[in-house]
């Protein structure tokens, strides 16, 4: 079946550095894929999306960019603050099958 | 505002005890899911419901319950034959039936404690 892999965390950068998290999938078809961002004791939040290849989905600085030649959908941002600290999660969604989703990612990021 | 509301956001029960937990939606969304998440094991789907008075098995389905008897609401009972309830719940809709290309909504969850 369709499944999702990334990075394990925890993560910890310091302010202003690079960030990239791995996302990798396998799916039968032409997913659509996400990254979700979870706060401290919420429920998880859209963060971007890409519907087809090629497609780059941004939001708050964050982008990733739907590769199905390397079934890839990495997660980056190019100058991380202390309020990105969050865990992250890619999932992929097939057909109208429920999103599958990834272990997460914990980002820590120091002042 | 739209949203989705899952109440309370704890909940203590004693071992053996059925609990209900209660997710409602003003977005008038389709789709409704419940979803397990545990440390480090990432979010695991209980139930989905696509339209009223139909709900699907997801991968943990065991132990649980639900109902879809109208469109903005779908309760999740967790009863005594779940071997392990304690874990934080997350409730989420979508629209179109739950479409690929349409996005989950989340609530903030609700923490269950099972003593």
């Amino acid at each position: 079946g369709d499944s999702v892999t990334q990075m394990e965390g925890p993560v910890t950068l310091s302010e202003e550095a690079f960030l990239t998290i791995n996302c990798t999938y396998t799916a039968t078809g032409y997913p659509s894929l996400f990254w979700y961002v979870q706060y401290p004791g919420e429920g998880l939040q859209l963060l971007l999306k890409a519907t087809k290849a090629d497609d780059k989905g941004s939001n708050k600085g964050f982008e990733a960019t739907y590769r199905k030649e390397t079934t890839s959908f990495h997660l980056e941002k190019g100058s991380v603050q202390v309020s990105d600290s969050a865990v992250y999660f890619c999932a992929l969604s097939e057909g109208n099958t429920p999103l599958v989703f990834g272990k997460g990612t914990r980002l820590s990021v120091i002042a | 505002d739209g949203g989705i509301t899952q109440s309370p956001k704890y909940l203590f029960r004693k071992e053996g005890q059925n609990v209900t937990l209660s997710c409602e939606q003003n977005l008038n969304h389709d789709a409704m899911y419940w979803y397990r998440q545990d440390p480090g094991q990432g979010l695991r789907l209980i139930y989905y419901s696509q339209i009223v008075n139909d709900f699907q098995k997801g991968d943990i389905a065991e132990g649980y319950s639900v109902s879809r008897e109208k469109k903005e609401s779908f309760p999740l009972t967790v009863t005594s034959a779940q071997k392990n309830p304690t874990a934080f719940y997350l409730c989420a809709s979508s629209s179109d039936r739950g479409a690929s290309y349409s996005p989950l909504h989340f609530g903030n969850g609700t923490r269950l404690t099972v003593t």
